[in-house]
């Protein structure tokens, strides 16, 4: 059980371009669910929290008009990078969270802007 | 303020056993994560103490003491495939995000 998954896995794209990921709870409901970037070697930052029918909770210093947050039910979120620029390749990876609040993770999503 | 600490880097032999130490600090602790991350990949969860005490869970074991702000987590019968980094998060107040240390780099040599 707990299994999330994460759509594409791998991406390239030109630089202005936008870019959607897609985040799935396949055996559980999730009504928040999270979205973190890895640069290489480093930790997991947290983006911005993702409520079900609500508005997503950004951290400090992520730019909600460039990061597109949707979380549309309970089994669906996703993340849509607005006119990707090369500094915006990285590692995004989804997670989702149970009652108990363990989050189940995506495998990630690798972006490159070229 | 909220804080979590956890060594950058670990080396250990094939077999052997090893434990990752974390400590923290905050207000509303409602319970300490561990997660594993081998390199590229997502992380996958490991454990969850919200009570005091060690919680087995065949080769890895997790221990809480919620008085100390301290949490470890225990690798018996090191294999290779150990080698990953491994995060130790923490759950406090109403929030439901989790905060994360760094993590630790665990290599398990030959």
């Amino acid at each position: 059980g707990a299994v999330v998954s994460q759509h594409p896995s791998w991406v390239i794209c030109k630089s202005g371009t936008s870019v959607k990921i897609e985040c799935r709870s396949l055996d559980f409901q999730a009504t928040t669910m999270f979205w973190y970037r890895q640069f290489p070697k480093q930790s997991l930052m947290l983006m911005a929290t993702s409520n079900e029918g609500s508005k997503a909770t950004y951290e400090q210093g992520v730019e909600k008009d460039k990061f597109l947050i949707n979380h549309a039910s309970l089994t669906l979120s996703t993340l849509t990078v607005t006119s990707a620029h090369p500094e915006d390749s990285s590692f995004y990876i989804c997670s989702a969270a149970t009652r108990r609040e363990t989050q189940y993770f995506g495998p990630g999503t690798r972006l490159l802007v070229l | 303020g909220q804080n979590i600490d956890q060594p950058t880097e670990m080396t250990a032999t094939e077999g052997a056993i090893v434990q990752i130490n974390c400590t923290y600090q905050t207000s509303g602790f409602n319970g300490l994560f561990w997660y594993q991350q081998h390199a590229g990949e997502a992380p996958t969860f490991l454990s969850y103490n919200v009570l005091d005490g060690l919680e087995e869970k065949g080769r890895f074991s997790s221990f809480l003491s919620r008085s100390k702000g301290y949490s470890y987590l225990l690798l018996k019968e090191l294999q290779m495939k150990d080698s990953a980094s491994y995060l130790c998060a923490m759950h406090a107040g109403n929030n439901r995000k989790l905060i994360w240390g760094l993590g630790t780099s665990l290599a398990v040599n030959p």
